[in-house]
Order: C-alpha cells, then structure tokens, then sequence
C-alpha cells in the first residue's frame, strides 16, 4: 500500500463547476497535510495547508480533513480552465522524516 | 509564502561533465532544504535531504557520489551533478523547509537538466 495514495485522473469537469480531488493516507500519526498545483513543465506551488478535522476555505479552495478516515479532500470552486493542472497530496508524519510525502498527483482538466 | 529559487533555471551540457544547481531561500533561513527529480509525466522523486551543517541523508538508490549536496548556509543548498550522463537529463526541484511549526516546504522553480 503507497503511503499516500491519489486518483492518477485525469480528473475533466466542465467551467464553472466543483471540483473535488480526493487524496487517504496510511500513517495513522499524521499531523500536517498539504496540496500543491503543478503545471505541466513547472515545479508545485503550494495551495493550502491544514492540520485539524474539519474544513478550511481560502477562496474558491477548501481543504477537508477527516483522521479518523484517514482522507484528506480539496475543493475547487467555480473550476477554471486556468486550474487545469496536477495536484499533488502531501503528508508530514510527525516524528521521523522531515521530508513530505507526496501522493503521485491527480490531472484536472477544466472544460472551457 | 516563502520564496525559493533555483539556478541555472535550464543547463545543457555535454556527456561526463560537472553541473551544480543552487537552491536559495530568499525571505527565511532553511535548515533544511530537499532535492527532487522529476521525469516527464512522472512523480516527484525524493532524492535527498539537505541538511545545514552536516551530511546529506540520501535516498534509497541515489548515488551520494553522484549527486554532491552541499549545504553551507541557512539559505542555500547545491546540487552538483558529477560526471552527467544523458540518463541524467530529468526536472531538478529543490524545496525548503520554512522553521516553523507547520513543516511547510516552498519549491523552487527547478533547473531543467539536458546531457547531450
């Protein structure tokens, strides 16, 4: 089993619309949890962090977490094609590696 | 967020030569930073962690001898490519790791590797 696991996508919904990127993980002590774009041929770009259940919302974004289920979501708003691009869970246990882990990404295609 | 950059941002060089990357961190100190490979339509690829002050910690099958990561300063983190070989061209993207509290990495932009 990865230790994080993505739907490889691609993921196409139509302009306008909700898009939801799914994302579980397998260390149960997991305490950080991020999502990162990546265009094609750029290097990732940090979207949202969180660290406690629940939702957090930062413009047409919103971050979901649920430890017990061991999930982790993001949801993009009023999709754009200009959101087109790979988003890539990553987990941070909290002792042991520092570096993150990350799930092998999910591509969104926004339908104009 | 934090910035980090990377340089050169593209580098093409011939079979058995030398290339160093730089990795900075430009409004926070990092004492730790990370080196990635990415291949096309892959994922990223965890080579090593670059720690101030002391020794890389490399990852399983990457060549320490290879890929030298020296870590000399806070801000800044290289990756010298010894002896590259056209297996060799890929996406290198270094990260940091800001000092706080939420284990937050910011990427540089990468460095675009070609070995002819």
């Amino acid at each position: 089993q990865k230790e994080v696991e993505q739907n490889s996508g691609p993921l196409s919904v139509p302009e306008g619309a909700i898009a939801s990127l799914n994302c579980t993980y397998s260390d149960r002590v997991s305490q950080s949890f991020f999502w990162y774009r990546q265009y094609s041929g750029k290097s990732p770009e940090l979207i949202m962090s969180i660290y406690s259940n629940g939702d957090k919302e930062d413009g047409r974004f919103t971050a979901q977490l649920n430890k017990a289920s061991q999930y982790v979501s993001l949801l993009i708003r009023d999709s754009q094609p200009s959101d087109s691009a790979t988003y890539l869970c990553a987990v941070k246990a909290p002792t042991g590696r520092r570096a993150l882990t990350f799930g092998s990404g999910t591509r969104l295609q926004v339908q104009p | 967020g934090a910035v980090v950059s990377q340089h050169p941002s593209w580098v093409i060089c011939k079979s058995g030569t030398s290339v160093k990357i730089e990795c900075r961190s430009l409004d926070f100190q990092a004492t730790t930073m990370f080196w990635y490979r990415q291949f096309p339509k892959q994922s990223l690829m965890l080579m090593a962690t670059s720690n101030e002050g002391s020794k890389a910690t490399y990852e399983q099958g990457v060549e320490k001898d290879k890929f030298l990561i020296n870590h000399a300063s806070l801000t800044l983190s290289t990756l010298t490519v010894t002896s590259a070989h056209p297996e060799d061209s890929s996406f290198y993207i270094c990260s940091a790791r800001e000092e706080d509290s939420t284990d937050t990495q910011y990427f540089g932009p990468g460095t675009r590797l070609t070995v002819l």
